[in-house]
């Protein structure tokens, strides 16, 4: 079983939808990230979570610790968004520095 | 704009070269890392650096090795290249012992073994 799971796998919505993606973890961590990759595959950096909630624009990322679960919503979807999105954890004194991730969530948003 | 600037951003390469994978970051970062990611694996660590001339195997680091010379420059190589190295690499960077800080990217280099 993986450490990190992701779920959906794949994603399509209409412009305009609200969008979850869900990420589960079986590690202790000390915090939780949310990445994105465009076609290409450069990855950016839209949060890093140890509790609570944070929101970016469209974008909110929550964390439950004892439920081991976080979850990223798109309001307001628009193709821009389309890409894939990438839960990773650090695992609580695990290997310096290094994350574990998901395999991914590849979302397409149509016009 | 900090930045983590990798080489090419594809290349084609033969069988049996020797292929060299460059990474500079401009942060001062003490963390540098080498993954590759291919289709329903997810990223997979190849190998890190937590200083100059330090570095840690990760998961996958059978036919590769790698070298620090320098904080800012993190290579991969290829000693001899095999299509079963085919793959999209990624490098990153990150604070050392900063726990809750984030990780910065590179843009990723797709290599071709034929």
């Amino acid at each position: 079983k993986n450490e990190v799971e992701q779920s959906p796998q794949n994603l399509t919505a209409q412009e305009g939808e609200f969008i979850t993606i869900n990420c589960s973890y079986s590690v202790g961590i000390s915090a939780l990230h949310w990445l994105q990759q465009h076609p290409g595959g450069g990855i950016v950096s839209l949060f890093m979570l140890s509790s609570g909630k944070k929101k970016h624009g469209r974008l909110i990322a929550t964390i439950n610790i004892q439920e081991k679960h976080s979850s990223l919503h798109i309001t307001a979807s628009h193709p821009r968004d389309s890409a894939v999105y990438i839960c990773a954890v650090k695992n609580y004194g695990g290997s310096q520095g290094n994350l574990i991730f998901g395999k991914g969530t590849k979302l397409s948003v149509k016009p | 704009d900090v930045k983590v600037t990798q080489s090419s951003r594809y290349l084609v390469k033969r069988t049996g070269e020797k292929v060299f994978l460059e990474c500079v970051q401009d942060m001062d970062h003490e963390n540098m890392f080498w993954y590759r990611q291919d289709p329903g694996l997810g990223l997979r660590l190849i190998y890190f650096s937590y200083d100059v001339k330090m570095k840690e195997k990760g998961d996958i680091p059978e036919g590769y090795s790698v070298s620090r010379e320098k904080k800012e420059r993190f290579s991969l190589i290829l000693e001899s290249a095999s299509t079963n190295q085919t793959s999209m690499y990624l490098c990153a960077s990150s604070l050392m012992q900063a726990v809750n800080y984030g990780y910065t990217f590179g843009s990723g280099t797709r290599l071709t073994v034929v």
